[in-house]
């Protein structure tokens, strides 16, 4: 099993849809979680952390469900601007990246 | 406050050359991590600095060498190169290791011929 998997893209989803990724992670020790984002040819930046007890901000709400190590992130009422990369990251002695999950949003 | 830094942007190399790669960290970051992205792949951890100490390495042999300096700005080097090697070399600072943001620099793209 690989150490942290995400949903194979791309998605292509309407403006307005909302859309959700998943992320199962391998190692049960790990303790921290982010969900970033990487546009075309730039680096990644940081959307949001993953909390135990779930988070939200503005459109983007993330859980984590540590019995069954998965995490998630909702975007509600996408919008044209939110076409990128989203990768899944988990943290324990070592960083892991999933291989993300390529977004497009049309118009 | 400046961000993240790296040079040189593109490189091109030969296969068995050697190369280094720069990092100039966040102002206030003592924590740099070094990542090998290849196209259409997630950026792969290669090892991670903590006020000039390796704190943590990812699956990568021992050719992937780096350094800190006390100004917390940092190295990648890279002996007997392959053509596999051929990526985005991303560098992150961050406040401290373990759960913290990470800041990203714009990348070295490594062309191995």
């Amino acid at each position: 099993r690989k150490e942290v998997e995400q949903d194979p893209g791309p998605f292509n989803v309407p403006e307005g849809a909302t859309v959700a990724f998943n992320c199962t992670y391998s190692n049960s020790a790990s303790q921290s979680f982010f969900w970033y984002r990487q546009d075309c040819r730039k680096e990644p930046k940081l959307l949001m952390s993953v909390y135990s007890s779930g988070n939200e901000d503005g459109r983007f709400t993330a859980q984590l469900n540590r019995a069954s190590q998965y995490i998630s992130l909702l975007i509600r009422d996408s919008k044209l601007s939110d076409s990128a990369t989203y990768l899944c990251v988990v943290d324990y002695d070592k960083i892991i990246f999933g291989k993300g999950t390529r977004l497009h949003i049309l118009p | 406050e400046t961000g993240v830094t790296q040079s040189p942007t593109h490189l091109i190399k030969t296969r068995g050359q050697q190369v280094t790669l720069r990092c100039s960290s966040q102002s206030g970051h003592n924590t740099v991590s070094w990542y090998q992205q290849a196209l259409g792949q997630g950026p792969q951890f290669i090892f991670q600095y903590y006020r000039e100490e390796e704190n943590g390495r990812g699956n990568f042999p021992p050719r992937f060498s780096g350094l800190q300096f006390p100004n917390y700005s940092s190295e990648l080097n890279v002996n007997a190169l392959e053509l596999d090697d051929s990526a985005l070399y991303l560098c992150a600072s961050s406040l401290a290791w373990g759960g913290d943001e990470q800041f990203f620099g714009p990348g070295t793209r490594l062309t191995v011929l």
